[in-house]
């Protein structure tokens, strides 16, 4: 079964200090993974994906991510953190095999501290 | 501006009572999926949609029904709600490159 886990319900960081949200995958075949914040009731936006290349893919406000196959890891970072970064962050795979199906980590909750 | 809207925001209904939630893009996207939203669960795929007329189930398509009669909208149906799906529900279109766009999402109680 393909799978995505966010091994933290909650992360805390202070303004300026880097930010990492973790997520580790279970696909057969080669991943499509994303990368999704939600702010208070609002919907998902986008923020990054990985298709294939380089294993350090940029993003929207400032966010990157690392993709490390080896560790079926897909861990999102910033640098420096803002307060507005404070938000629900979800982690995604597409499946496989049907293009269409995807599945969503149970999210992380990131609260950046002034 | 590329969107998708769904009505309506907030629904509490009772059970056994037949709804629907609209679901609206405006960016031409032939992929489109319902999900539901339940803490600590994250988002699961209800249904999707390849195109007009062409639609397959999700992980947790129990009691619900789409319909894609036309390739801007999507409507996701309960035709007997139960409590227990009782739950916040995104509608989201999908790019060609897998990217999803998502509506606002609506908060559904059935007591």
């Amino acid at each position: 079964a393909q799978s995505v886990a966010q091994p933290e319900d909650q992360v805390k960081v202070a303004e300026g200090n880097p930010l990492t949200v973790k997520c580790t995958y279970s696909v057969s075949g080669n991943p499509y993974l994303f990368w999704y914040v939600q702010y208070p009731n609002r919907g998902l936006q986008f923020l990054l994906k990985y298709i294939t290349g380089d294993n350090l893919v940029k993003g929207s406000y400032g966010f990157e991510a690392e993709f490390n196959k080896s560790q079926t890891s897909f861990h999102l970072k910033k640098p420096s953190a803002l307060v507005s970064d404070s938000a629900l962050y979800f982690c995604a795979v597409r499946d496989s095999y049907n293009f269409n199906k995807f599945y969503f980590g149970s999210g992380t909750k990131l609260n950046v501290k002034p | 501006e590329a969107q998708v809207t769904q009505n309506p925001r907030y629904l509490i209904t009772v059970t056994g009572k037949k709804l629907t939630v609209t679901c609206s893009q405006n960016m031409n996207h032939e992929y489109m999926s319902w999900y539901r939203q339940d803490p600590g669960l994250g988002l699961r795929q209800i249904y999707y949609s390849m195109n007009v007329e062409v639609t397959d189930k999700g992980d947790v398509p129990e009691g619900y029904k789409v319909s894609r009669k036309e390739k801007r909208n999507f409507p996701l149906i309960l035709e007997s709600p139960s409590p227990n799906q009782t739950s916040l529900y995104f509608c989201a279109s999908t790019t060609s490159s897998y990217e999803q766009y998502f509506g606002p999402g609506t908060r559904l109680t059935v007591t």
